[in-house]
């Protein structure tokens, strides 16, 4: 089953705007992933936010995560057509447990950049 | 470093064959998790394994398999293939070592099966 939802679930912006997904998610993580996947492809790894972050950047990205709401956000800011892709949240397990190597992904947004 | 690698790429099967399809993590890994992606279902955890053993396993039935080498390269068997099967089958690796359950993975491109 999947570990939450991803808001919108299409987003279709012109190039040069900022694009910003939304993850909900249900249980207690370690950590909290984005991964791009461009056309039914592997996955990209972009970024990793630990449970006791609220905040990160990586070049156009900047993550954020609220651990009390349980929500994250990315916002890729100054999109380019090469962003278009399937961007998806994936969370990693509590230490102490024993659901070694599972991230749970949500149901991804797809997003669209028009030149 | 290379990256993760799959092979087959695609592959068309019919109902009631086996497939095996395998993969090499990035040099040093030694965790290997495989997921079954499906527009339905999304993404699914079927397992991971590390230094040649199965630590973890999703619920998938038991037609699904795999397995670990001792160099870390993993393969995975689907015995009695049905139309459902039809899947992107995506392998990723990680370091697997510490007291983190899941770090960064790292994806391969995938093996697309086709179950005709």
């Amino acid at each position: 089953s999947q570990q939450g939802e991803e808001d919108p679930q299409a987003l279709s912006i012109q190039e040069g705007e900022n694009a910003t997904m939304n993850c909900s998610y249900k249980t207690s993580i370690n950590n909290l992933q984005w991964y791009r996947q461009n056309s039914g492809r592997g996955l990209v790894h972009l970024i990793l936010i630990r449970s006791n972050e609220r905040e990160k950047h990586s070049g156009r990205l900047r993550v954020t995560l609220d651990t009390s709401k349980k929500s994250s956000s990315l916002l890729i800011t100054a999109s380019r057509a090469a962003d278009t892709a399937s961007y998806f949240c994936a969370t990693g397990p509590l230490a102490g447990g024993t659901s070694y190597g599972k991230l749970t992904f949500g149901q991804g947004t797809i997003l669209t950049v028009h030149p | 470093k290379a990256g993760v690698t799959q092979t087959p790429r695609y592959l068309i099967k019919t109902r009631g064959q086996q497939v095996t399809l395998s993969c090499s993590p990035i040099s040093g890994h030694r965790s290997v998790s495989w997921y079954q992606q499906t527009p339905g279902q999304g993404l699914q955890f079927l397992f991971e394994y590390f230094s040649e053993t199965q630590r973890n396993k999703g619920n998938f039935p038991g037609r699904f398999s795999g397995r670990q080498f001792s160099n870390s390269r993993s393969e995975m068997n689907v015995s009695t293939l049905e139309l459902g099967d039809s899947a992107l089958y995506l392998c990723a690796s990680s370091t697997g070592q510490g007291a983190i359950l899941v770090e960064t993975q790292y994806f391969g491109p995938g093996t697309r099966l086709l179950v005709l």
